[in-house]
């Protein structure tokens, strides 16, 4: 069965560069959900699309932005970025309530 | 005080015990899920659970919504078992997840 995919799977980046990160739903999964994890933490929300709009949005820096694409594919465009910002960064896709959870990118910020 | 508290923070148990986690949670929920989490990150949903009980393979799931209460059993544990278990629960006005910190078993052979 299909799976979320999230692209790329690992990303370096120095600071004060930018990152997009990509995530395609399970086909037919209307919603998609970002979350991040810092090293040795839970992770935490940081927003959510339903049918291309945004449906909650959580502790999301300014800095960052998403959208949901006309495909539901989502992608989280992350600025200036911060060595703070180095983490997991799941994305997540449903379509009633059970959420599925991609493999996440890891990104490292120099 | 976090909105979803686990216990035991870490486990160790030998090959073939019987396992518990607990979870509670202090907000109103819509549903309650079990989560797997590997070394090197990847998150596997095990459960979903908006009342009673559910059973996959050697592991169980309960919720008791009026205690705000819920336990993962893993029965005859294995090594392969090990791994970060994290709790994570759906508010009742949207879907986001707010996690537990996670509990860490060690299953040794």
């Amino acid at each position: 069965a299909a799976g979320v995919i999230q692209s790329p799977r690992h990303l370096i980046k120095e600071k004060r560069e930018t990152a997009t990160l990509k995530c395609y739903p399970i086909p037919r999964h209307d919603t998609v959900y970002w979350y991040q994890q810092g090293p040795g933490q839970d992770p935490q929300f940081l927003i959510s699309f339903y049918e291309k709009m945004q449906s909650d949005k959580g502790s999301i820096p300014d800095r960052f932005s998403a959208q949901q694409f006309s495909d539901y594919h989502s992608e989280l465009n992350m600025s200036s970025l911060e060595l703070g910002d180095s983490a997991l960064y799941f994305c997540a896709s449903s379509l009633v309530y059970e959420q599925y959870f991609g493999p996440g990118t890891r990104l490292t910020v120099t | 005080k976090n909105e979803v508290e686990q216990s035991p923070q870490n486990l160790t148990a030998q090959e073939g015990e019987f396992i518990t986690i607990n979870c509670s949670y202090s907000v109103g929920i819509s549903a309650l899920h079990w989560l797997q989490q590997h070394p090197g990150g990847g998150i596997v949903s095990l459960f979903m659970l908006s009342s009673g009980k559910k059973k996959h393979g050697r592991l169980i799931a309960t919720i008791n919504i009026q205690e705000k209460h819920s336990s993962l059993h893993i029965t005859a544990s294995h090594p392969r078992d090990s791994a970060v278990y994290i709790c994570a629960v759906a508010g009742t006005s949207g879907s986001r997840l707010t996690f537990g910190e996670g509990t860490q078993l060690t299953v040794n052979p």
